[in-house]
């Protein structure tokens, strides 16, 4: 059972480019949550959503981000004319249900983005 | 949602064990306590998560007080492998995935 994916693992942008970063989920988990890490800083949360469904957007800047989760294929966070402030790693995490029994959530490697 | 706080970091030898503990005072009746392990350029990775007295499992052990203000998290005989960031949460079961991680505790294990 393959983990967490993300795509890709580095990714360097211009200024004012489109970055796009990719999430499939573990196999049987509908729950994807997105967080940005910037260096020396935790996680923090930006957007959770079910399939074809945002539910919870709450950290996501209000411009230039968006996400989405569609029916078939993976969780796109998409990040419209990038500044030098979005170089960051970016997680995914997915878990089978809200509030997985546990409480863990499972995390890909993470997708580190540089902004020239 | 409770604020944790915890320590920036801690040093350790091989073999040592290792407790951190985690403030969290205005915990929530229905709050879990649970902690992850992050290693550099890795996305955070589960360990443990209690509601209250101890829990055990292969990798760590979580020791939570009668008033759960507080939490501590022991790593036994840790390894220079145990070196990473680890990071203690606090929240519903229902909402962990909103959970904002705090910079964590950076522990790093010596020969």
């Amino acid at each position: 059972n393959a983990g967490v994916m993300q795509n890709p693992r580095h990714l360097v942008r211009r200024r004012g480019q489109e970055a796009r970063l990719r999430c499939s989920p573990m196999k049987g988990h509908s729950h994807v949550y997105w967080y940005r890490q910037l260096p020396e800083e935790g996680l923090k949360f930006m957007v959770y959503l079910q399939k074809e469904n945002i539910i919870d957007e709450s950290g996501m800047p209000k411009e230039r981000f968006s996400a989405e989760f569609p029916k078939e294929g993976p969780s796109i966070l998409r990040i419209q004319q990038v500044v030098r402030g979005d170089s960051a790693a970016y997680f995914c995490a997915s878990s089978p249900r809200q509030g997985a029994d546990t409480g863990e959530l499972f995390f890909g490697e993470g997708s580190r983005l540089t902004v020239l | 949602l409770a604020k944790t706080t915890q320590p920036i970091s801690m040093d350790s030898y091989e073999g040592q064990e290792v407790n951190i503990t985690c403030s969290h005072n205005n915990i929530a009746t229905n709050d879990y306590i649970t902690w992850y392990q992050q290693f550099p350029s890795q996305g955070p990775r589960f360990i443990i998560q209690g509601y209250k007295t101890k829990v055990t499992n292969e990798v760590a052990s979580l020791f939570i007080p009668a008033d759960r203000k507080s939490s501590t998290l022991s790593l036994p005989r840790v390894s220079l492998s145990d070196t990473a960031v680890y990071y203690c949460l606090v929240g519903l079961t229902d909402s962990w995935g909103k959970l904002q991680f705090g910079a964590g505790t950076q522990v790093v294990v010596t020969p």
